[in-house]
């Protein structure tokens, strides 16, 4: 079973709302990974956490804050949003690549979010 | 720094024609590259992937794809296309940095498969 699954398939929020997204996986990976994509682009990684601590930060905004609770679950915890941030936020999870970056991530259907 | 070019941004073929995916990539060690696929409004799903080894390596739904260290390429093929292969097709290369695991991915290809 390589499926990860993610809540909400959908998202409206206004530009004060405090939302959160929810990523799912039980495959045993214990690297789990946030990206967002605009429309006709390809996916830009935002968050990277390794045993449920964050290892990576692409710099992101601090009005996304993610969140790695235990090591089958992701959030991803929106607040102030800007119409900008409007996308398809995609969640995957791997293996903990151990060298080489050679671990294959698989990724959930992805929630689509506007902010209007 | 890598990167991974795919030149063509959209291909149309007819159904039951050949397909071959362009991915050109540029990286100073050892690549280890994937092809996904991505219905509209859908996750990405792996379709192949190549880590060493034998260069010809085989997906899910037929599709193959040949690396050519000398060419930095990694080619996706099809021998017949089904129109439910229309879709977006992303390269990307995988490289491991301090903090973990980062997929670098090209611009994409928009495949269309006219009946």
């Amino acid at each position: 079973d390589t499926e990860v699954t993610q809540t909400p398939k959908h998202l409206v929020m206004g530009m004060t709302n405090k939302k959160s997204l929810k990523c799912e996986q039980h495959m045993g990976h214990r690297a789990m990974y946030w990206y967002k994509q605009k429309a006709k682009k390809p996916p830009e990684l935002m968050f990277v956490y390794s045993y449920e601590k964050l290892s990576i930060n692409e710099s992101v905004p601090s009005r996304f804050s993610p969140e790695c609770p235990n090591s089958s679950l992701l959030n991803l915890h929106l607040h102030a949003l800007q119409p900008e941030d409007s996308a398809l936020y995609l969640c995957a999870s791997s293996q903990v690549p151990i060298g080489g970056g050679r671990e294959t991530q698989y990724f959930g259907p992805g929630t689509r979010l506007l902010v209007l | 720094a890598q990167s991974v070019t795919q030149p063509d941004i959209h291909i149309t073929v007819s159904e039951g024609a050949s397909l071959e995916l362009r991915c050109n990539y540029s990286y100073g060690a050892t690549p280890y590259l994937f092809w996904y696929v991505q219905s509209p409004g859908q996750g990405l799903q792996l379709l192949l992937k190549y880590f060493s080894g034998d260069t010809l390596v085989q997906g899910i739904k037929g599709f193959e794809a040949e690396f050519k260290r000398s060419q930095s390429s990694f080619n996706l093929r099809k021998p017949s296309v089904h129109w439910s292969d229309a879709a977006e097709y992303f390269c990307a290369v995988g490289i491991l940095t301090g903090g973990g695991n980062k997929l670098t991915f090209g611009t994409g290809t928009q495949l269309k498969v006219e009946l």
